[in-house]
């Protein structure tokens, strides 16, 4: 049981390229999520999705792009990459019953230069 | 909307001593509220939770968090601080519809 995985760890992107932020769980939950963590700044919801097939923006949506086409993957698409979306990006998935605990994965560092 | 907020950016602490962190909170309805820690160049791990019940909930490696309702607050504690504890820590709220909002953090240095 591998619980959350991310690749990659690290990658240094160039300005207007993209690129995708893959995420994997094996614990067959429901709900997955993706966060930006930039220094001083906490944790910012960019996505989450409730079950394959669904997702809903969270409160930085602009930039990014989600799919669920299963229940293991949550895969993050970053179009015409900016400075500005140099963060550690992390994934979390929670089974889905109410007020459960959220699994992070080891998170990527991304730099966009 | 809902929200955390942490006042202290850091907390120092000395070994042996008690710490706490602060964690004030403002959510409609019932609050679900979480601690996680983060070590360097890793994920956030749960610590603890308020869901309902007993105000005083324990969790991990020794630590507890004090729901206080008439103050909106969720302080994180311990009563005697290692140097392992060392770490950046994370309040965070969850409404009912599986949403969750985290503070800023704070970091807490406990001094050998």
């Amino acid at each position: 049981n591998a619980g959350v995985t991310q690749t990659p760890k690290f990658h240094i992107l160039k300005i207007g390229q993209s690129m995708t932020l893959q995420c994997t769980q094996d614990m067959n939950h429901n709900y997955m999520y993706w966060y930006r963590q930039d220094p001083g700044m906490g944790l910012k919801l960019i996505y989450y999705s409730v079950g394959a097939g669904i997702t809903d923006k969270g409160e930085v949506p602009n930039g990014y792009n989600v799919s669920r086409s299963t229940t293991e993957d949550f895969p993050l698409r970053l179009e015409l990459a900016a400075p500005s979306q140099t963060s550690v990006y992390f994934c979390a998935s929670t089974p889905g019953v109410l007020a459960d605990t959220q699994y992070f994965g080891p998170g990527t560092r991304l730099t966009v230069l | 909307a809902q929200s955390v907020a942490q006042p202290e950016d850091q907390v120092n602490v000395a070994e042996g001593n008690p710490l706490t962190v602060k964690c004030t909170y403002s959510v409609s309805g019932n609050p679900y509220l979480f601690w996680y820690v983060q070590y360097p160049n890793r994920g956030l791990q749960f610590l603890l939770k308020y869901i309902t019940g007993d105000n005083l909930v324990k969790g991990s490696y020794g630590f507890e968090a004090e729901f206080n309702k008439s103050q909106t607050s969720f302080h994180l504690k311990k009563p005697s601080a290692l140097v392992s504890d060392s770490a950046l820590y994370f309040c965070a709220v969850r409404d009912g519809y599986q949403k969750v909002t985290f503070g800023t953090g704070t970091k807490l240095q406990v001094i050998p």
